[in-house]
C-alpha cells in the first residue's frame, strides 16, 4: 500500500523558474490539499481540490497553479518561484471533505529557490 | 475566525520522564481537535483527534490528550517518553464550512538521554 507520494523529495531551482511538485494518492481520496511549511507559521493551505477537475484556493494561493484532471493526482505548480517559496511542501488527501476528516500525509518535498 | 495556538515552541524532556505539550484554541462552536506528529523528514502521522464525548482521548504511541473546553485547550500527554518521541508535533482544528485544517506552529521535543 504505497499511500501518498510526493516527487521530488528535494528541488533546487532559480528565480523565475517554473517548477512542479508532484502529488500521487493510491486510496482513491476524494480530497487532495497543498499545504506549505514555514518556521513560526506551521502549515497554512495552498490550494486543496474535493474531486478531479474540482480546486478551490486556500490561505495563501498566491504564485501557485493546481490541477486535478485525475483523482490520484494533484500536482502544485510554481509557475514563477521566487525566494519567498523557499519552504517545505506537503500534499495530503482525505476520504471527503469536512472538519471531522482525517488527513494523510506525504513526506514532503523541500524546496530551495536561489 | 478558528485559530490554534501553541506556547512552547521547543520542549527538552529526560527520557523516561512525563510530557505535556500545551495547545489553545479559538473557535466559536464545539471544536475538531487534532494532533499529528511530524518526525525528522517525514510527513505528518494523526496521533489522535477529538470530536465529541468523552474528554480525554487516546491515541497511538501512548499518547493521550484532554479537552478542556473552559480553558479551550487541548494539551497533549505521555507518562514516560522515548528518544524516539523527539519530533515536532502539531495541534489543529477543523472548523465548520472548511475542507482543511488549522494548524499551530508546532512544538519542538527534544529528548535526552
Amino acid at each position: 500500500d504505497a499511500g501518498i507520494t510526493q516527487s521530488p523529495r528535494y528541488k533546487i531551482t532559480e528565480t523565475g523558474r517554473q517548477v512542479t511538485l508532484m502529488c500521487h494518492q493510491t486510496w482513491s481520496h476524494s480530497y487532495m490539499f497543498w499545504y506549505r511549511q514555514d518556521l513560526g507559521h506551521g502549515l497554512r493551505l495552498i490550494y486543496y481540490s474535493a474531486a478531479a477537475d474540482i480546486t478551490d484556493k486556500g490561505e495563501v494561493p498566491d504564485g501557485y497553479v493546481v490541477s486535478r484532471s485525475k483523482t490520484e493526482n494533484f500536482p502544485l505548480t510554481l509557475e514563477s518561484a521566487t525566494r519567498s517559496q523557499t519552504s517545505v511542501y506537503f500534499c495530503a488527501s482525505s476520504v471527503a471533505g469536512g472538519r471531522r476528516e482525517t488527513q494523510y500525509f506525504g513526506p514532503g518535498t523541500r524546496l530551495l529557490v536561489l | 475566525a478558528q485559530s490554534v495556538t501553541q506556547p512552547d515552541i521547543h520542549i527538552t524532556v529526560s527520557e523516561g520522564a512525563s510530557l505535556e505539550l500545551r495547545c489553545n484554541y479559538s473557535y466559536g462552536a464545539t471544536p475538531y481537535l487534532f494532533w499529528y506528529v511530524q518526525s525528522p523528514g517525514q510527513g505528518l502521522q494523526l496521533l489522535l483527534k477529538y470530536f465529541s464525548g468523552d474528554t480525554l482521548v487516546q491515541g497511538i504511541k501512548g499518547f493521550e490528550a484532554e479537552f478542556k473546553r473552559s480553558q479551550s485547550s487541548f494539551n497533549l500527554r505521555k507518562p514516560s517518553v522515548h528518544w524516539s518521541d523527539a519530533a515536532e508535533y502539531f495541534c489543529a482544528v477543523g472548523a465548520t464550512g472548511a475542507n482543511n485544517l488549522f494548524f499551530g506552529t508546532g512544538t519542538r521535543l527534544t529528548v535526552i538521554p
